[in-house]
């Protein structure tokens, strides 16, 4: 069965401050890991898509990276609208997506 | 491009009372999954169907629970006499194909009383 661990739980920051959130993750024949940001009381909305092991993507101050065993989203200079849960899933051959629990991310000014 | 419609965005039941949650993919999409997220926990699978077709339901309960995405019209995610249990907030999306990132909607949060 396809697992995700994210951590940490909960993350606090001070804007500006860099920090890393990982991800986990055992898989059956990995499709794809995708990253997707979730504001309270709203659907996640779609970051990043990850393929093959040494991939990288980057979008304004987020950097998701991919190894064979756990992906990683870097946080540069963050800003308080930043603060959100980031989830971190993993696509295998059955299709589906397997989420992790996510790590909720709190910027202060 | 409207994105994926979800509606009711919040809907109350009473005990007992059958709940439909209806789902409206982005146009063009004909990949539809459904989710259930309880407070504190993760996104958990229920079922992925294609027009006219469940693909995969493994995730779904065996009973009271149901889902349809016919050739005309939303995907419809059906649970029958509910409990205090189903009380979650219920996500729809949908992909042009199977490989591609899901959007999601913005949920249905259903409270059973």
């Amino acid at each position: 069965e396809d697992q995700v661990t994210q951590s940490p739980e909960a993350l606090r920051l001070q804007e500006g401050e860099s920090s890393s959130l990982n991800c986990s993750y055992t898989v059956s024949g990995l499709r794809g890991l995708f990253w997707y940001r979730q504001d309270p009381g709203k659907g996640p909305e779609f970051l990043f898509t990850l393929y093959s092991a040494g991939e990288e993507k980057e979008k304004e101050r987020l950097k998701a990276t991919l190894t064979k065993k756990e992906s990683f989203l870097h946080i540069t200079a963050p800003k308080p609208e930043d603060s959100a849960t980031y989830l971190c899933a993993v696509q295998s051959s059955n299709e589906k997506l397997t989420f992790g629990t996510g790590t909720r991310l709190t910027i202060i000014p | 491009n409207a994105g994926v419609m979800q509606n009711p965005r919040h809907l109350v039941r009473r005990r007992g009372q059958e709940a439909r949650l209806r789902c409206s993919p982005v146009k063009g999409h004909s990949h539809v999954y459904w989710y259930r997220q309880l407070p504190e926990e993760g996104l958990k699978f229920m079922v992925y169907l294609q027009k006219e077709n469940i693909i995969d339901e493994s995730g779904m309960p065996k009973e009271r629970f149901s889902a349809e995405f016919p050739k005309e019209g939303p995907s419809i995610l059906r649970i029958q006499q509910v409990v205090r249990g189903d009380s979650a907030a219920y996500f729809c999306a949908s992909s042009r194909s199977s490989s591609e990132g899901y959007t999601f909607g913005s949920g249905t949060r259903l409270t059973v009383v």
